[in-house]
């Protein structure tokens, strides 16, 4: 069973220019989670989407946004990027039924913003 | 008070020792406990999960959770070089389907 993808694995951009990343979640997974992680503030929650609908959001700014498509697939976007935005975006999935599902991650993708 | 909370570590042990993590929470209404681990530049990976009190043992990983104190512990036997990463903690509601992850604690076994 394939894991957790995440495209693309590595992306430099500057600031003010905007980012689209896409994760496909395992077979099966219809829940899909984003996270930031920074050394300085480890593991930081995005939003959560379940069957296309946002379930669950972060306290990012609005600059930060996230869908996801009927295949469960998600894409999640950032717009006007600052310095700050560089960090490993990860994305997970669980089934999404129950809060007792684990909840595995993708390989992430490091966003590096000059 | 933060939701999950860890120490951060460095937690030094010899090639060998039981290495102990500890993990506390907030929530009484917590109800999912997932122990990652997690490389240096890798993502995170599943290890363990506990959903009641007691332990739960796999391989050389023993999770252990007592809700009345609000803790989960993983134990690490046999610890071996190549279990030094950071160790994360993340807990769930009932209801909610949001993980909440500690910082981390950060493993280094000595050869």
């Amino acid at each position: 069973k394939a894991g957790v993808t995440q495209t693309p694995r590595y992306l430099i951009k500057t600031r003010g220019q905007q980012v689209t990343l896409s994760c496909s979640p395992i077979s099966g997974h219809r829940s899909v989670s984003w996270y930031q992680q920074t050394p300085g503030q480890g593991l930081q929650f995005l939003f959560e989407y379940f069957s296309e609908t946002q379930r669950n959001k972060g306290n990012f700014p609005g600059r930060f946004s996230g869908r996801q498509f009927s295949n469960s697939r998600s894409e999640m976007n950032v717009s006007t990027l600052e310095l700050g935005d560089s960090a490993l975006y990860l994305c997970a999935s669980t089934r999404g039924g129950s809060s007792y599902n684990e909840q595995f991650f993708g390989p992430g993708t490091r966003l590096t913003v000059l | 008070q933060k939701e999950v909370e860890q120490n951060s570590g460095p937690l030094s042990v010899p090639e060998g020792a039981i290495a102990s993590l500890n993990c506390t929470y907030s929530d009484r209404g917590s109800q999912s406990f997932f122990w990652y681990r997690q490389y240096s530049g890798k993502s995170p990976e599943l290890i363990m999960f506990i959903y009641s009190n007691g332990d739960k043992e796999d391989g050389r990983f023993t999770a252990q959770l007592n809700k009345a104190s609000q803790y989960v512990s993983l134990l690490i036997r046999d610890s071996q070089p190549s279990d030094s990463a950071t160790y994360l903690c993340a807990v769930t509601t009932s209801g909610t389907y949001k993980y909440i992850f500690g910082t981390g604690t950060r493993l280094k076994v000595l050869a």
